[in-house]
């Protein structure tokens, strides 16, 4: 069975620039969630997915920051404009239903430097 | 707010010993603990978890302890071996489905 996909892996741009990043969940989770690691500290959720329905973006940046899961599977974080700050890792999960004491399976991650 | 504090940043052992990771957490009402291990260059990777019904629960080499007064949760790992070299994070989530991640400790299995 095939694990989170996310892509790219890595990516660099200039400071104000426009950068994405994708994820594909695992096959059949409805459930997808953003998190943002810095360095040095453990994951951040962003945002939370069930299905297409954003159900939780309470931490999520508004002013630069977006995401859309359009047809309830594969899901796109997009920064704009990237500051300095939003060096990171940005780390995709999915679970079956989001339902309590589900585990959560990450992807790799994007790795991102702003220069 | 960190509610959830893995106040060791690396960890050393012998392999063939045990390794001890701890981790605190300040919210009650946090009902489900989990560990993950992590690579470098990879995602977290789910290990063991644990209910707040349960005080322990035991998956091969791995055991995680749930100390609920206390608000202390411990995974032990007997007996170490070098592929077990990664960073550990500890995590809690509560019935709002609100996963917290602790910063994470760096364990070091010398051969």
């Amino acid at each position: 069975e095939a694990g989170v996909v996310q892509s790219p892996r890595y990516k660099i741009i200039e400071k104000k620039q426009p950068v994405a990043f994708w994820c594909n969940p695992i096959s059949g989770h409805n459930t997808l969630y953003w998190y943002l690691q810095n360095l040095g500290q453990g994951p951040e959720l962003l945002i939370r997915y069930e299905n297409e329905e954003a159900v939780d973006d309470s931490q999520l940046p508004k002013d630069r920051f977006s995401a859309e899961r359009l047809k309830g599977v594969d899901s796109t974080l997009k920064i704009q404009p990237a500051e300095l700050g939003d060096s990171a890792v940005y780390l995709c999960a999915s679970s079956p239903n989001g339902g309590l004491q589900e585990t959560q399976y990450f992807g790799p991650g994007t790795r991102l430097l702003v220069l | 707010d960190q509610q959830v504090k893995q106040n060791s940043p690396s960890l050393s052992v012998q392999e063939g010993r045990i390794s001890i990771l701890n981790c605190d957490y300040t919210n009650s009402m946090f009902d489900y603990f989990l560990w993950y291990k992590k690579y470098p260059a990879e995602g977290p990777t789910f290990l063991i978890s644990i209910s707040s019904i349960k005080d322990k629960n035991e998956d091969g080499r791995f055991t995680v302890f749930l100390n609920k007064s206390a608000k202390h949760l411990s995974l032990h790992i007997v007996p170490s071996q070098p592929g077990d070299s990664a960073v550990y994070f500890c995590a809690a989530s509560s019935n709002n489905n609100d996963m917290r991640f602790g910063a994470g400790t760096r364990l070091t299995v010398k051969p």
